[in-house]
């Protein structure tokens, strides 16, 4: 079971929100942990977009829209990247990440599609 | 602005060696703790290796670790990847990145193949 778990797609309308999860393998409890989020198009490198442990530690990527934001789920022990206002831009992978156990750990990403 | 560009990607045959190069500019190279990280052909983000700002600390993945070495040299501000007994499952993208990946380089393909 990987440690980060992501869903494999998700479409949504224009102006629509979207909510990516980010859900920690059963063991491994999402409070401690800064969850780092990353959009990627097409033919480009990785963007970071924030990361966020709660609300009094968060950070937001420079030139990154506050349409994007970050939360935590404790009782689904997920982190989660809220994007609203989606718009066609929008449509990329997203990766979550945490810093675990000494190492980087890269969730399986989410294939966002803006219908 | 910060700038990351990487190099020495290519075509090599499975237990050859290729060093890969990051040259950094636009930031305070030694104050950051940097990494590599790869991404195969259609697949997700993985990282592979880092080092500290001072070189005093490494660590690497567990699909590398004995066959790749990560350095840096500060006052060249370059990063580098020294990756020896290379297999197939190392074909990748390989981006190096600052920090915890608040940036990262366009890339550079190395293909394992015979």
């Amino acid at each position: 079971q990987a440690v980060l778990t992501q869903p494999s797609s998700l479409s949504a309308s224009p102006g629509a929100s979207a909510s990516l999860t980010c859900t920690l393998r059963s063991g491994i409890t999402v409070g401690p942990y800064r969850i780092y989020w990353y959009q990627q198009k097409p033919g480009s490198p990785p963007q970071y977009l924030l990361r966020y442990k709660s609300d009094s530690d968060k950070q937001q990527g420079s030139g990154v829209p506050s349409r994007f934001s970050g939360s935590k789920d404790a009782s689904a022990n997920a982190g989660i990247l809220l994007i609203s206002g989606l718009q066609s831009e929008d449509e990329a992978d997203y990766y979550c990440m945490i810093w675990h156990s000494s190492a980087y750990v890269f969730g399986t990403g989410t294939k966002v599609t803006v219908l | 602005q910060v700038q990351l560009v990487e190099s020495g990607g290519g075509l090599v045959k499975p237990g050859g060696s290729l060093r890969l190069s990051c040259a950094a500019s636009g930031f305070t190279f030694s104050d950051y703790y940097m990494s590599w990280i790869r991404q195969a052909p259609g697949k997700g983000l993985e990282w592979v290796s880092y080092i500290s700002s001072s070189s005093n600390y490494t660590k690497y993945a567990d699909s590398v670790k004995g066959r790749f070495s990560i350095s840096r040299d500060n006052a060249k501000n370059s990063l580098y990847l020294q990756m020896n007994s290379l297999r197939a499952e190392d074909t990748a993208l390989y981006y190096c990145a600052r920090g915890s990946f608040d940036s990262w380089g366009q890339g550079t393909l190395v293909t394992v193949s015979s």
